[in-house]
């Protein structure tokens, strides 16, 4: 099992540009999330999914966008990048919301 | 919304000290989940408690769960150089997981 996988591992955007970032997990997991991690303010939810076609708004959404067309992939989209998106993104998967979270590896992305 | 507050934010011991993080919830939980995360890497979880006055051990690990389940700690023995981390408590609410900014532990030689 591969587990949760995420690419890139590094992105540098400007300003402006859109981008998908990628997340894939083989465990069957119906609960999928995106956090983004900034110095000195932990993992913030960003959106989550609790299955195939359902998905929901975390602390964090605005100017991100999700979709869940299969069980397996999860992938966040920046709109219109803004130097504040600047951070970590990790993708995790489990087989509930308040189960064992399984983090991806994490995308670093800067926009200039 | 639920608030999950952890202390220290962080803490540089010297190896063969003890440390402890500390975890307070503003609501009940269901479970507390502790979490490693090394410098470079991503979370891995370390343990749930679930059960009200729960103590766990993972080896020089001791985790406890608060009688309230409001509140958690995580307490390392005789800290190692393979310590060196950032410990996140996450707390399952009604219908939210909510993490703490976490603890940073750096262990000197």
């Amino acid at each position: 099992n591969a587990g949760v996988t995420q690419t890139p591992k590094f992105q540098v955007l400007k300003t402006g540009q859109s981008m998908t970032l990628q997340c894939a997990q083989d465990m069957n997991h119906e609960y999928m999330s995106w956090y983004r991690q900034d110095p000195g303010m932990g993992l913030r939810l960003i959106h989550y999914s609790v299955g195939a076609g359902i998905t929901d708004q975390g602390e964090v959404p605005n100017g991100y966008n999700v979709s869940r067309s299969t069980t397996e992939d999860f992938p966040l989209r920046l709109l219109s990048a803004a130097p504040s998106q600047t951070s970590v993104y990790f993708c995790a998967s489990s087989s509930g919301w308040a189960n064992e979270q399984f983090f991806g590896p994490g995308t670093r992305l800067t926009v200039l | 919304g639920q608030q999950v507050m952890q202390i220290p934010q962080y803490q540089h011991v010297q190896e063969g000290e003890d440390f402890t993080t500390y975890c307070n919830s503003s609501t009940t939980l269901s479970n507390i989940q502790w979490y490693k995360q090394r410098p470079g890497g991503h979370p891995v979880f370390l343990i749930q408690l679930v059960k009200s006055g729960e103590v766990k051990k993972q080896k020089r690990l001791t985790f406890q769960f608060g009688e309230a389940k409001k509140n958690s700690s995580l307490h390392i023995t005789a800290t190692q150089t393979t310590d060196v981390g950032t410990y996140f408590c996450a707390g399952a609410g009604y219908s939210t997981l909510t993490f703490g900014k976490g603890t940073m532990l750096l262990v000197s030689p």
